[in-house]
């Protein structure tokens, strides 16, 4: 039942690059979710997108959606060491009242 | 402050034990979920709830078991029928509404290991 699949698995940059993660669904949606873990904590909840934007910002991170290839991206521009973490992305897992699907991540890591 | 809070932190379980994690929310949100994550790996969902007194079995309830006899509260139980329960127990929340539509907010988890 696995909704989103998030690509690369891992990802190394320096402080100051920017950092690029990819999510991949199957099924249509009616909006996609991004969260970041911590080491060791819980989820925190960054950005959600809705099918008919295309795109959202959000401090020095910004998502793209395109439905038409059933992906979205999230942009983490300057990143900073403090910002490495794991990043999913969620969406619903079917039509009606269903919960959330998660997808395996992407660990992020930033060097300073 | 609003926010969700699970204890214990660490749990460590004994052979044929059941154990017991806590949640408790004060963010008056109506549907609480729990999760599984192993090492390396995303959250797979155990059990969820959208109102008091009721629940659903998530994708992998085998070898839990859920109540949620007040909002604020819904706690798991792992029993001794989960053979490998070793993981991070993750905690969450939402408001009312459609449930893919709204984001969660997580607790910051309970490691469980087995003794």
């Amino acid at each position: 039942s696995q909704q989103g699949e998030e690509d690369p698995q891992a990802l190394s940059i320096q402080e100051g690059e920017n950092a690029t993660m990819n999510c991949s669904y199957k099924t249509s949606i009616n909006n996609l979710q991004w969260y970041r873990q911590n080491s060791g904590r819980g989820l925190v909840h960054l950005i959600l997108i809705r099918s008919n934007e295309r795109e959202k910002h959000s401090g020095r991170l910004r998502v793209t959606l395109d439905t038409s290839k059933k992906s979205s991206s999230l942009l983490i521009t300057a990143s900073r060491a403090a910002d490495t973490a794991s990043y999913f992305c969620a969406g619903p897992r079917n039509s009606g009242n269903t919960p959330l699907v998660f997808g395996k991540g992407t660990r992020l890591s930033v060097i300073a | 402050d609003g926010g969700i809070t699970q204890s214990p932190k660490y749990l460590f379980r004994k052979e044929g034990q059941n154990v017991t994690l806590s949640c408790e929310q004060n963010l008056n949100h109506d549907a609480m979920y729990w999760y599984r994550q192993d090492p390396g790996q995303g959250l797979r969902l155990i059990y969820y709830s959208q109102i008091v007194n009721d629940f659903q079995k998530g994708d992998i309830a085998e070898g839990y078991s859920v109540s949620r006899e007040k909002k604020e509260s819904f706690p798991l139980t792992v029993t001794s029928a989960q053979k490998n329960p070793t993981a991070f127990y993750l905690c969450a929340s939402s408001s009312t509404g459609p449930q893919g539509n709204q984001p969660q907010h997580f607790g910051d988890g309970t490691r469980l290991s087995i003794l």
